[in-house]
């Protein structure tokens, strides 16, 4: 298994510019998740998903949307970016629909600038 | 509101001592909590979790966890630390009901740095 793998390692942007990280598991979880991280904020979840075709907020998802329409891929979309959003971006998925009893398994993150 | 503290934001230790990093939490209804460290330029990996029972939960090399439920703490622990042990942990939380899916909250994280 490739677990959870992320596309583009890194990315640069200019302010205003859109793109969509890639987000994909083959171990077949229910549950997928997208977060940032900045330095001294710890992980901060963006978005997600319980499951195909369900999707919801977490606590930072002003500027970005996501879909779930396969089980197995979860792309993040940054439609207009800002320098706001410069961050590192982990993708994670964990078995069943929530992360009550479950660990998650991470992506090896996506370092984005907007300049 | 769900809340994780790591209120150090640097432990410094040497190889051989123990070592504790601190947790403290807040949460509606019962806790789950978790562990997890970050090596450079890494993802995440699990250490341990704590869901019910036991309140000394053991987890990956060799660390350990004490969920104190009066104290509202979730304390990593290990008994020898290890130059390998250098990395930057997280403590998660989230709450038990359906409230709470999908809802895991992180602490800001703490650099940990065994010195030789």
């Amino acid at each position: 298994n490739a677990g959870v793998t992320q596309t583009p390692k890194f990315q640069v942007l200019k302010t205003g510019q859109s793109m969509t990280l890639q987000c994909a598991q083959d171990m077949n979880h229910e549950y997928m998740s997208w977060y940032r991280q900045d330095p001294g904020m710890g992980l901060r979840l963006i978005h997600y998903s319980v499951g195909a075709g369900i999707t919801d907020q977490g606590e930072v998802p002003n500027g970005y949307n996501v879909s779930r329409s396969t089980t197995e891929d979860f792309p993040l979309r940054l439609l207009s970016a800002a320098p706001s959003q410069t961050s590192v971006y982990f993708c994670a998925s964990s078995i069943g629909q929530g992360v009550g009893h479950n660990e998650q398994f991470f992506g090896p993150g996506t370092r984005l600038t907007v300049l | 509101a769900q809340s994780v503290a790591q209120p150090e934001d640097q432990v410094n230790v040497a190889e051989g001592n123990p070592l504790t990093v601190k947790c403290t939490y807040s949460v509606s209804g019962n806790p789950y909590l978790f562990w997890y460290v970050q090596y450079p330029n890494r993802g995440l990996q699990f250490l341990l979790k704590y869901i019910t029972g036991d309140n000394l939960v053991k987890g990956s090399y060799g660390f350990e966890a004490e969920f104190n439920k009066s104290q509202t703490s979730f304390h990593l622990k290990k008994p020898s630390a290890l130059v390998s042990d250098s990395a930057l942990y997280f403590c998660a939380v989230t709450g038990e009901g359906s409230s709470n899916t999908g809802k895991l909250i992180f602490g800001q994280g703490t650099t940990l740095q065994v010195k030789p």
